[in-house]
């Protein structure tokens, strides 16, 4: 099925560990995005890229970095994990910045930090 | 400052009983109102973007509506299925999404 595939759906990472979350779209959207939702909050943008090539930090990106790496594909990496990132992250891309037609959403990823 | 914010936070119903959701927003330079819907364990799924006041769609069960302030999202006899966290976003002048924290809204039958 088309779509936004988010792995791993479960980390649990010690502080300090590295990891990096991969988000691939087989809809040939433009615009990538990486979220992170915690409970009783809205959705936090946290990187986003408008087109292959660019990257632009988002409301709250220290802590992490993305790639790029093609139209397809867009990954996170948490360099340093520290508790804080404890959250559910997800990836969405859309045909548009405007985002007229609305985001397609991964299904998540879980991720601990203890 | 931007901000979007939903209430109620949660609303139970019994199957058949109608009932509104509302998302209301500040916002500089509105770029569209998204609705979405989000079942547990799962990422946000689209329902709804209005763009001027006064615009209103449907899908099924749910109207989404538009004023200058506010957007409400009624729901008409509602089905044990439509049982989600409903949630609200808003486009700012920078193209950006906005989120609303949801309503999680329970049909018991």
């Amino acid at each position: 099925n088309a779509g936004v595939t988010q792995t791993p759906k479960f980390q649990v990472l010690k502080t300090g560990q590295s990891m990096t979350l991969q988000c691939a779209q087989d809809m040939n959207h433009n615009s990538m995005y990486w979220y992170r939702q915690d409970p009783g909050m809205g959705l936090r943008l946290i990187y986003y890229s408008a087109s292959e090539g660019t990257t632009d930090k988002g409301e709250v990106p220290n802590g992490y970095n993305v790639s790029r790496l093609n139209k397809r594909e867009f990954s996170l990496r948490l360099e340093s994990a520290a508790p804080s990132q404890t959250s559910v992250y997800f990836c969405a891309s859309s045909s548009t910045e405007t985002a007229n037609y609305g985001y397609t959403f991964g299904s998540g990823t879980r991720l601990t930090v203890v | 400052e931007d901000q979007v914010t939903q209430s109620p936070e949660a609303l139970r119903l019994q199957e058949g009983e109608s009932s509104s959701l509302n998302c209301s927003y500040t916002v500089s330079g509105l770029r569209g109102l998204f609705w979405y819907r989000q079942d547990p364990g799962k990422g946000p799924e689209f329902l709804f973007t209005l763009y001027s006041a006064g615009e209103e769609k449907e899908k099924e069960r749910l109207k989404a509506t538009l004023t200058k302030k506010e957007s409400f999202l009624h729901i008409t006899a509602p089905k044990p299925e439509d049982s989600a966290t409903y949630l609200c976003a808003v486009g700012d002048s920078n193209y950006q999404l906005i989120w609303g924290a949801g309503t999680k809204l329970i049909i018991k039958p």
